[in-house]
This record gives structure tokens, C-alpha cells and sequence, in this order.
């Protein structure tokens, strides 16, 4: 079995400010993972995913996202907070054919 | 290429009715897989289809199906509307399913009253 854990479900940067967006998993087998940001009354838009290459994983719109086996994570992060950054961010682990297991989301908000 | 589509965009249904919502996969792609959205629950998955056959299901009751064209478009159903059937219901495609990447849709947002 596997699932997701995302840690915060609302998190609030100031803009311009570092984002981190936890997530952290549980597989049996080696994962794949995904991170999507969903805009509102719109679908899932693929950031970034893992497919062990590396575990430094670089996106879309400056984000990316650091694979860490050890501790079962796979954090987003952003260096600079932009407004058009505020959205729903989701992580998800996917090992079965055209399955993916999604954590609840984290809402983020950017203060100007 | 064009990305998934879904229609319709919107719907209202009442209690009782049944509903039929439609993904059209990008060009080339095999796999499609349906997700439910709601505030409460999250992003749940449905079940998933591959060159025309279900291969893999969530846990959702039987009055959700679906099915795969030859053509890969999908549609699900949902009979006997309850008023917790109100959703989003995403469609995502993939090459291939398993670890393909998947591409989603805007989602068809069904309201049951």
C-alpha cells in the first residue's frame, strides 16, 4: 500500500519569501512521485516529478524538490515566493499502473 | 498537442438521476484514469482504464463504472445520484499507465441537489 503525508494544510509566505511545501511518503516498492498545483475550478497541472535520475528534481516556475530516501520526503521548495504562486499543491506516489495516491493538499497563500 | 478534455464542464443533477461524464485522452495516449475531488475526502481514485479494458479500481460503490472506446476516449457513469456524488471528477491520461506521467483535465464539476 502506499500513501502520502503533506504536512501543513495551509501554509502563508510573505512574497519574495523562501516556500517549503512537506511531504513525506510511505511505499513498499520504489515510487514515483509527483507534485501538482491546482488553480481554482481548474485541474491538476504537473510541477515537477521523481523517477530516480536524481534526486534533485527541478519544475516548472522555479520550484523543485529534493528526493530524501532516509527520511521518506519529497519537500517542494521555492526560493522566492511570487502572488501567482498562490494555489493548492498536492504531492502524490504513484507504483501502480495509472494509479496515483495524493496527500490532501496544501493551500498556499502569498502575502505582498 | 491538445490536452485532455472533458465535458461537459458543468452539471446539475437531482437525486436518483444518473450522469454520464466524457474524457477525450491527449492524441496517443492509452491510459486514462478518473479521480474523484471533493472538500472532505480529497482526490480519490476511481479506477483506471488501458486499451479498452478496467485495469485497476478504486473503492467506490457499483454504481460508478466506466469505459474505454477504441479510440481511448473514456466516459464513467454514475447511477442513482446521492447528494454526496457532488464533485469534482477529474480524468487524467498517460502513455502508458504505471509510472507515465498523467496529464489531467479541467474536470467536470457535477452539483446533485
Amino acid at each position: 500500500a502506499q500513501s502520502v503525508t503533506q504536512l501543513g494544510s495551509h501554509v502563508s509566505v510573505s512574497e519574495g519569501a523562501l516556500v517549503l511545501l512537506r511531504c513525506n511518503y510511505s511505499s513498499s516498492v520504489p515510487p514515483y512521485l509527483f507534485w501538482y498545483v491546482q488553480y481554482p475550478n481548474q485541474g491538476l497541472q504537473l510541477l515537477l516529478k521523481y523517477t530516480s535520475a536524481a534526486t534533485l528534481v527541478k519544475g516548472i516556475n522555479g520550484f523543485e524538490a529534493e528526493f530524501k530516501k532516509s527520511e521518506t520526503s519529497f519537500h517542494l521548495t521555492k526560493p522566492s515566493a511570487h502572488m501567482s504562486d498562490a494555489a493548492e499543491y498536492f504531492c502524490a506516489v504513484s507504483t501502480n499502473a495509472g494509479k496515483s495516491t495524493f496527500g490532501d493538499g496544501t493551500t498556499l497563500t502569498v502575502k505582498p | 498537442k491538445a490536452g485532455v478534455t472533458q465535458t461537459p464542464r458543468y452539471l446539475i443533477k437531482t437525486r436518483g438521476q444518473q450522469v454520464t461524464l466524457s474524457c477525450s485522452p491527449i492524441s496517443g495516449h492509452r491510459s486514462v484514469s478518473w479521480y474523484q475531488q471533493t472538500p472532505g475526502q480529497g482526490l480519490q481514485f476511481l479506477f483506471e482504464y488501458f486499451s479498452e479494458t478496467q485495469r485497476n479500481k478504486g473503492n467506490f460503490p457499483g454504481r460508478f463504472s466506466g469505459r474505454q472506446f477504441s479510440n481511448s476516449r473514456s466516459e464513467m457513469n454514475v447511477s442513482t445520484l446521492e447528494l454526496g456524488d457532488s464533485a469534482l471528477y477529474l480524468c487524467a491520461s498517460s502513455l502508458t499507465g504505471g509510472e507515465d506521467t498523467q496529464y489531467f483535465g479541467p474536470g467536470t464539476r457535477l452539483t446533485v441537489l
